[in-house]
């Protein structure tokens, strides 16, 4: 059973500061990893996607990708209370190539 | 561009009832999916569907079904709904399915079944 492991949070942090989230999966032939935000009672939107090992920015927003510990982060800079929300982690891999989805993190940013 | 539509936006059922859940993308995409969301759960592909006339499982498709017959539209039939399909809905479209492809999504159907 292909997994992908969030911790749930809530994570809590002041406005301003550096939000970081992580999720780690267990299909070593992933290629592709999302990370969609998902507001209360909304759906699931994309804000950033990675396929290579290292970081990917964009905005204050960074991506960080180590298939060989088979972990991905986001990072999100000069956290504003707009941006709190659940963020999901997503995999795309195995042989039908469908996403696999985390339970999510519930992020909270404090003004 | 509307992009995916879902209906209705929110409905009771019944226990033994049956529904029918509609998605429509305007995006000329080829792939479909359908999601379920239980509370503080990821997201659970049902069904998925790569063109039209071609639709296969996902990870919980039971007591769902699916049809395709038009590249926009991708029902989700709900027969004899049991209390354990209260859940939210979503339907995602792709226009492909390479690595680096992004799904969108509808805004959801919750449902709750009483």
């Amino acid at each position: 059973q292909k997994e992908v492991e969030q911790n749930s949070g809530p994570l809590s942090v002041p406005e301003g500061a550096i939000a970081s989230l992580n999720c780690t999966y267990s299909d070593r032939v992933s290629q592709s990893f999302f990370w969609y935000r998902q507001y209360s009672g909304k759906s699931p939107e994309l804000i950033m996607s990675i396929y290579s090992n290292g970081d990917k920015e964009d905005g204050r927003f960074t991506a960080q990708l180590n298939k060989a510990s088979q972990y991905v982060s986001l990072l999100i800079r000069d956290s504003q209370p707009s941006d709190s929300a659940t963020y999901l982690c997503a995999v795309r891999g195995g042989s039908q190539g469908n996403l696999i989805f985390g339970k999510g993190t519930k992020l909270s940013v404090k003004p | 561009n509307a992009g995916v539509t879902q209906t209705p936006k929110f409905r009771i059922l019944k226990i033994g009832q049956s529904m029918t859940l509609q998605c429509t993308q305007d995006m000329n995409h080829n792939y479909m999916y359908w999601y379920r969301q239980d509370p503080g759960m990821g997201l659970k592909l049902i069904y998925y569907s790569v063109g039209a006339g071609i639709t296969d499982k996902g990870e919980v498709p039971n007591g769902y079904n699916v049809s395709r017959s038009t590249t926009e539209d991708f029902p989700l039939r709900l027969e004899l709904a049991a209390p354990s399909q209260t859940s939210v809905y979503f339907c995602a479209s792709s226009y492909d399915r390479d690595y680096q492809e992004t799904q969108y999504f509808g805004p959801g159907t919750r449902l709750l079944v009483l």
